[in-house]
This record gives structure tokens, C-alpha cells and sequence, in this order.
């Protein structure tokens, strides 16, 4: 089992959908955690950081339940621009600090 | 500001041949990182640096890959002799912590590709 597991999707939605991305993480040290965006080709992107109180940015939304060791992102009202590749993110800092990235989720949003 | 500066950006190669990536982190940022990207794969760590200490190397895979971060700036990641399944992207990151928290921002990655 990965340390960082995301379902690959494809989510394929349409304009104006709302969309949400789950995250799980196994190890219970993880201390931080963070969304990038990954377009085609490109390199990641810091999208947001994950509060434990959780925190919006616009139109996206995110939230970290350390009970159940899940992260999620909500985007609201997608648009075009938002197909693009979700990586998750985690920072553990026992047994070393290590920067985990989830496989990543696929969005399309369509016309 | 500038971002991170990785080159060359695209590299082919023939299989047992060496190459070497270079990158320059953004100004200040002591932590530098090297990722291997497979595709529909996210990043894997192969090595992070704290200024010029080498403090996590441990899936560096040492028998063919070296990396160097001389003064604690630029970096070069080598591969000697590439294999077939070396073909990714090498990405570079370089963070900065700030209010206990460790933001990392990525190059623009050098594509390889072994033949």
C-alpha cells in the first residue's frame, strides 16, 4: 500500500460542476499537507496548503481530517482552465522528514 | 523574482551513455530537492539537500546516480551509465520555510529519454 493514495480518476464534469478529490495518508506522523496542480507537461504547482481547520481560496476548498487521515479538495463552479492533474502532498517529519506526493487525480472539465 | 532554473530541458540519449542535469534554486532557498516523475506517476524523491548536505539520499539509486550541490547553490544530478528504464522527468524544487511551514517550487523538469 502507498504512503499517499488518490483515486486516478479521470472526473470528467461539466462546466459549473462541482467536484471534490479525496486524499488518504497512512502514516499518522504527517504534519503537513498541501494540493499542487499539475498541467499537461508541466511542472507541479503549489495550489494550496491544508489547514487543520481547513481553508478556502476562492473558488476551492480544502480540508484535512486527522482522524481518519484524509485530505480533500472542493472546487466550486469548474471551469475550463481547471482540467489539470491534482497532486497530493504530505510532509512527515518522524523517522526523517519526507515529502510524499499521491499519484495524482485527472480533472476535465468540459464545455 | 526568478523561479527554478533546470536545464537542459530535453535530453536523448542512447542506453549506457552518461548525462547530467544541472539546476540553480531560487535565490535563498536553502533546501533543494531532486524528483524522478514517471508518467501518470507523481514525483519520488531521489534526494534533498539542506544547503550542501546531502540529507536524504536514501532512494538515490546509488550505483548510477550521483548528485552534487557545490557551495550550496547549483546542483547536478548524473546518471552513469542511463538505463532504459531511467527515461522521466528529472524535476528540481527548492523550498524556503516560513511560519513552520515548507512551501517547495518546481523547474520546468528535464525530459530524458534512453534509447
Amino acid at each position: 500500500r502507498k504512503e499517499v493514495e488518490q483515486d486516478p480518476g479521470p472526473f470528467n464534469v461539466p462546466e459549473g460542476a462541482t467536484v471534490a478529490f479525496n486524499c488518504t495518508y497512512s502514516n499518522s506522523a504527517s504534519q503537513s499537507f498541501f494540493w499542487y496542480r499539475q498541467d499537461c507537461r508541466k511542472e507541479p504547482k503549489l495550489l494550496m496548503s491544508v489547514y487543520s481547520s481547513g481553508n478556502e481560496d476562492g473558488r476551492f476548498t480544502a480540508q484535512l481530517n486527522r482522524a481518519s487521515q484524509y485530505i480533500s479538495l472542493l472546487i466550486r463552479d469548474s471551469k475550463l482552465s481547471d482540467s489539470a492533474t491534482y497532486l497530493c502532498v504530505v510532509n512527515r517529519g518522524t523517522g526523517g522528514f519526507k515529502t510524499i506526493f499521491g499519484a495524482g487525480t485527472r480533472l476535465f472539465v468540459k464545455a | 523574482e526568478a523561479g527554478v532554473v533546470q536545464s537542459p530541458r530535453y535530453k536523448i540519449i542512447e542506453k549506457k551513455q552518461p548525462v547530467a542535469f544541472w539546476c540553480n534554486p531560487i535565490s535563498g532557498h536553502n533546501t533543494l530537492y531532486w524528483y524522478r516523475q514517471n508518467l501518470g506517476q507523481g514525483p519520488e524523491l531521489l534526494i534533498r539537500y539542506e544547503n550542501e548536505e546531502a540529507v536524504d539520499d536514501s532512494q538515490l539509486p546509488k550505483d548510477r546516480f550521483s548528485a552534487e550541490r557545490l557551495k550550496g547553490v547549483d546542483s547536478t544530478l548524473k546518471i552513469q551509465p542511463a538505463e532504459l528504464g531511467d527515461s522521466a522527468v528529472y524535476l528540481c524544487a527548492s523550498s524556503l520555510r516560513l511560519a513552520g511551514r515548507e512551501t517547495q517550487y518546481f523547474g520546468p523538469g528535464t525530459r530524458l529519454l534512453v534509447l
